[in-house]
């Protein structure tokens, strides 16, 4: 299996841009997670979908920030228009649900955005 | 509010003796624990986990010990070795939240080097 996928890897652009943030989960999985990692706030939590249905968005910080998964095999974050303080390492993961499944969630490599 | 909380950000260690990497929670709804594992430039890797009906669970190296009275969980590594540097992340999760997934809720992570 190829684990979850991220695309770009890094992605640097002017403040005002659109940015979006794409992400593959590994197969089966159906529940999928967009976290965001900085220095001071450690790994957040910003949205999560179960079988492609956005369950809880609390974690998104502002309007700015919209999530989709249009299909079992895809999603994407998007930051529009983006902020120096956007600049962060934005991860994606997937798990198996289930009552008597797994909490593991399989972590992507992750995309590291800078925003000038 | 930090629900979990890694009070250390790093820890040296010498190669052959024991690590230890503690985690504090304060909601006492959590009943499942996970550790992560970080290298640089990847995604976080699952490492061990332990249910809240258990106080002990071992994996090779890795024990996690749990102490639900305290609200405290601790991650051994022995003999700890060069390759077991990384940042570290503990996480909890509350199975019976009801929102029909486990979300996790992670520390900020403690860099573990381990001296050859």
């Amino acid at each position: 299996d190829a684990g979850v996928i991220q695309s770009p890897r890094h992605e640097v652009t002017e403040m005002g841009q659109e940015v979006t943030l794409r992400c593959k989960p590994i197969s089966g999985h159906n529940s999928l997670f967009w976290y965001r990692q900085t220095m001071m706030r450690g790994l957040e939590l910003l949205i999560y979908f179960n079988n492609n249905v956005p369950i809880d968005d609390s974690g998104m910080p502002e309007d700015r920030f919209s999530a989709k998964m249009p299909n079992a095999s895809f999603s994407t974050l998007k930051i529009q228009p983006s902020e120096p303080r956007d600049s962060a390492v934005y991860f994606c993961a997937s798990s198996p649900f289930g009552r008597l499944g797994t909490d593991t969630q399989y972590f992507g490599p992750g995309t590291r955005l800078t925003v000038l | 509010d930090q629900q979990v909380k890694q009070n250390s950000p790093s820890l040296s260690v010498q190669e052959g003796r024991i690590s230890i990497l503690n985690c504090d929670y304060t909601n006492s709804m959590f009943d499942y624990f996970l550790w992560y594992k970080k290298y640089p430039a990847e995604g976080p890797t699952f490492l061990i986990s332990i249910s809240s009906i258990k106080d002990k669970n071992e994996d090779g190296r890795f024990t996690v010990f749990l102490n639900k009275s305290a609200k405290h969980l601790s991650l051994h590594i022995v003999p700890s070795q060069p390759g077991d540097s990384a940042v570290y992340f503990c996480a909890a999760s509350d199975r019976d939240s009801g929102a029909g997934s486990y979300q996790l809720t992670f520390g900020k992570g403690t860099k573990l080097s381990v001296i050859p």
